[in-house]
């Protein structure tokens, strides 16, 4: 079984630029979450979304916002990129609100 | 506001030796979180605690849960060059999120 896919693996931005990440969890998977990862630290919560529905938000501007498709596929936005949002994304889907999160691989996101 | 400490932040030990990482939280919760991360990789599930008195077990790494001292314990027998790595404890709140700890970066030295 495929686990958690994330793309792109990798890219590169410019300050102000706008950039698209893409999550598709396990199959049978109704709960798909986003962490930033800043280098050295640990991943901090963004969003959690559940059969579609937004239900939760960490402590990150409205420049971050997120999607959950009928398939239970996602994406994170993010506007008008700043250096500091330069950071391993990672999606970690579930099967249920609140259980055991597999994460996929990451975005690893350079913005210059 | 939740918070989630580990200790020590820095651990470098020899094989064959033992050794314990502490993850201390300052609310309840019914279910912590052990990962491991390996340089450059994604986040690897290693334990899920979900009551007091839960001991885990896989391999040469066990963890435990004191929810009255609010204490998590990852504790390590006969180290492996294979267990270097960082470890996270995190643990899961009522509003959906994983809050994490800053993370062990483990170094096993022959």
């Amino acid at each position: 079984d495929a686990g958690v896919t994330q793309s792109p693996t990798h890219l590169i931005k410019t300050r102000g630029q706008h950039v698209t990440l893409r999550c598709s969890p396990i199959s049978g998977h109704k709960s798909v979450s986003w962490y930033q990862q800043v280098l050295g630290q640990g991943p901090q919560f963004i969003f959690q979304y559940y059969e579609k529905e937004e239900r939760g938000r960490g402590n990150f501007p409205d420049r971050f916002s997120a999607r959950q498709f009928p398939n239970y596929s996602s994406e994170l936005n993010v506007n008008a990129l700043l250096l500091g949002d330069s950071a391993l994304y990672l999606c970690a889907s579930s099967p249920e609100e609140y259980y055991g999160y597999t994460f996929g691989s990451g975005t690893r996101l350079t913005v210059v | 506001e939740l918070k989630v400490e580990q200790n020590p932040l820095f651990l470098s030990m020899q094989e064959g030796k033992n050794y314990t990482i502490y993850c201390n939280y300052s609310t309840t919760s019914d279910r912590l979180y052990w990962y491991r991360q390996d340089p450059g990789k994604s986040l690897e599930s290693l334990f899920v605690l979900l009551s007091n008195g839960a001991v885990k077990q896989e391999g040469r790494l066990m963890a435990s849960l004191d929810t009255k001292a609010r204490l998590s314990t990852l504790h390590i027998t006969a180290a492996v060059h294979d267990l270097s790595a960082t470890y996270f404890c995190a643990l899961g709140g009522s509003n959906y999120k994983l809050t994490f700890g800053k993370g062990t970066l483990l170094t096993v030295n022959p």
